[in-house]
This record gives structure tokens, C-alpha cells and sequence, in this order.
């Protein structure tokens, strides 16, 4: 069974680019959250994505945004970078059924990196 | 709203002595909590999960956690460290709501010296 896999690893911007992230959630599994956690700190919610539609969201702006494909894998998109956006960025994939969402199992992550 | 206060930000112990990381939540209802672990540069593993069933939980790598609702205390311990358990461990709640988003805690720096 494959786990949770992310792609880039690292990656390096400028202030003002744009970038994606990717997300191949565990098998067997249809919801992917996202979340970033900033050099020091414990990991904070971005948003969920459930059957291709957005499930809920946290504290993030617009600019942060993302997809969710037929076969459950997601993007993550910023826009507009700036510096406070590098840090590393996890996904995790769970099971839905019943209404309810089960374990979140994490990715490696991409540490992103804005100059 | 929930929440998880992890007491503790950096603990160090000699290898082969027991580990206690202590993790305090908040909670309007019976939350689930789980611990996960971080090695350097390295994703979230999964090491145990309390979701109302045994209030002692018992995790991978020789890990286990105590639920205590008396004192609403989830902490973590192991009898005997190990020095691959050097690493950064979270105390997280889940939200409950229609994405039972987890909260994380700051986070407990585990060194462990030979």
C-alpha cells in the first residue's frame, strides 16, 4: 500500500510568483487536507478537499487555493508569494464514509522557500 | 473551541530512562486526540489515537498515552528511550466539525543522550 506522497520536495521563489504543490493522497482514501507549518511551530489547517469540492477552509486568504482530481490527488496553489508563505507544507489523506472523516496520515511535505 | 497545551517545549532524557511528555486539551465534548512525531526534515507520523474507547492507548515504537479526564490530560510516555526517539512530538485534537480538522499543540523536542 502506497502512503501519502508529495511533490517537489524543496522549492525556491521570489516575492509575487505563484506555485503548486501536489498530493497523491494514501489508497483507498477521498479527503486531503492541507496544512503549513511555519519554521518552529505546530502545523495549521489550509483547507479540505472532499469529492472535488472544497470541504471547509481555515484561517488562510484567497490566495491559497486548491483542486482535488477524480482519482483523489490534490494542488495546492499560492499566489502573490510573500516571504511569511515559506514554510513546510503537509498534506494529509484520510477515509470518508459515514459522514465522518477518519486518521489524517501525513505526507513527507515540500518546504517551500520564498526570497 | 478545542485546543492542546503541550507543557513542555524541549525534553531531554539518557537513553534507556523513561519519557514523559506532558499534553493538556481543551474540549467542549470527547475530543479525539492523537500524538504525532517528526523526525528532521521529515513528515507527521501517526504514533497513537484516543477516540472514547481504552483511556490507555498504545502506540508504535513502545509508546503509550493515558487519557485522563479528571485532569483533561493526554501525556505521553515509554518506558525506555531509545536515541531514534530524538525528534519533535505534537499533542493534536481533532475539531469534530463536517472536517475534523486537527489542532496542533507548539510541539516537545525530545533529545535523547547516550
Amino acid at each position: 500500500e502506497t502512503g501519502v506522497t508529495q511533490s517537489p520536495t524543496h522549492l525556491i521563489k521570489t516575492r509575487g510568483q505563484q506555485v503548486t504543490l501536489r498530493c497523491s493522497s494514501q489508497s483507498g482514501h477521498n479527503t486531503v487536507s492541507w496544512y503549513q507549518q511555519a519554521l518552529g511551530q505546530g502545523p495549521q489547517f489550509i483547507f479540505q478537499y472532499y469529492r472535488e469540492e472544497e470541504n471547509g477552509r481555515g484561517n488562510f486568504p484567497p490566495r491559497f487555493s486548491g483542486l482535488q482530481f477524480p482519482n483523489y490527488s490534490s494542488e495546492l496553489n499560492v499566489n502573490a508569494l510573500e516571504l511569511d508563505d515559506s514554510a513546510l507544507y503537509l498534506c494529509a489523506s484520510s477515509p470518508k464514509s459515514g459522514g465522518r472523516i477518519d486518521t489524517q496520515y501525513f505526507g513527507p511535505g515540500t518546504r517551500l522557500t520564498v526570497l | 473551541a478545542q485546543s492542546v497545551t503541550q507543557l513542555d517545549s524541549h525534553v531531554s532524557v539518557s537513553e534507556g530512562t523513561p519519557v514523559l511528555l506532558r499534553c493538556n486539551y481543551s474540549s467542549s465534548y470527547s475530543p479525539s486526540l492523537f500524538w504525532y512525531v517528526q523526525h528532521p526534515n521529515k513528515g507527521l507520523q501517526l504514533l497513537l489515537k484516543y477516540t472514547s474507547a481504552a483511556t490507555l492507548v498504545k502506540g508504535i515504537n513502545g509508546f503509550e498515552a493515558e487519557f485522563k479526564k479528571s485532569e483533561t490530560s493526554f501525556h505521553l510516555t515509554k518506558p525506555s528511550a531509545h536515541m531514534s526517539d530524538a525528534a519533535e512530538y505534537f499533542c493534536v485534537v481533532s475539531d469534530g466539525g463536517a472536517t475534523n480538522k486537527l489542532i496542533f499543540g507548539t510541539g516537545t523536542l525530545l533529545a535523547v543522550q547516550p
